[in-house]
């Protein structure tokens, strides 16, 4: 069974660096046949897709956040990571990561999320 | 502003059928991309309910269905009950601005 799990600071300042990684047990990820996400939510908003990684290396982002936004992946310790720059209280969200298929991309395994908070 | 446009909500009385709409565009839906639905609970990981458009995961039960017509899809809950009540988002693929996954805004579900 395929299991995520998010880490990393719970709270961030502002103009700070936001770093999270997601950690993927009961399967590899270097699989050819899944790509890798993070995606986030808002408190009362919905959600929105930050970024998706291959396993090869390469990554793109979501247009609105790609100037602050590198996802990264280290297929020895089957994880992938995020990383947001220059945060302001509306990078507070819960930050979801996630396996992304890669034909029909629909993101069928998810972590529990973490909630990050951006305050001084 | 979500690229999918959803209501924001919907409600219904146990046992009955309730359908979410998720409007796209020609450079989504109406492109020939596939839709997913996912249900989110409070407190717990957003689950994948459809995907393909129409297609139900092992274990989601068949009360939940999906469809999808020119720049639109639906999800349909059938025998509605009370454990049904939570978020529902859809989600595809945009080609427009070098391509990127987008979601709806959400469908706030009431079971009355």
């Amino acid at each position: 069974q395929l299991q995520l799990q998010e880490s990393g600071p719970r709270l961030v300042k502002p103009s700070e660096t936001l770093s999270l990684t997601c950690t993927v047990s009961g399967g590899s990820i270097g699989r050819s046949s899944y790509y890798w996400a993070w995606i986030r939510q808002s408190p009362g908003k919905g959600l929105e897709w930050i970024g998706t990684i291959f396993s090869s290396g390469s990554a793109y982002y979501n247009p609105s956040l790609k100037s602050r936004v590198t996802i990264s992946v280290d297929t020895s310790k089957n994880q992938f990571s995020l990383r947001l720059n220059s945060v302001t209280a509306a990078d507070t969200a819960v930050y979801y990561c996630a396996r992304e298929e890669t034909r029909t991309r629909e993101l069928d395994q998810w972590g529990q999320g973490t909630r990050v908070t951006v305050s001084s | 502003q979500s690229v999918l446009t959803q209501s924001p909500s919907v409600s219904g009385a146990p046992g009955q059928r309730v359908t979410i709409s998720c409007t796209g565009s020609s450079s989504n839906i109406g492109a020939g991309y596939d839709v997913h639905w996912y249900q989110l609970l409070p407190g717990t990981a957003p689950k994948l309910l459809i995907y393909g458009s129409k297609n139900r995961p092992s274990g989601v039960p068949d009360r939940f269905s999906g469809s999808k017509s020119g720049t639109s899809a639906s999800l349909a809950i059938n025998g509605l009950q009370a454990e049904d009540e939570a978020d529902y988002f859809c989600q595809s693929y945009d080609t427009s601005l070098g391509g990127f996954v987008v979601f709806g805004g959400g469908t706030k579900l009431t079971v009355l």
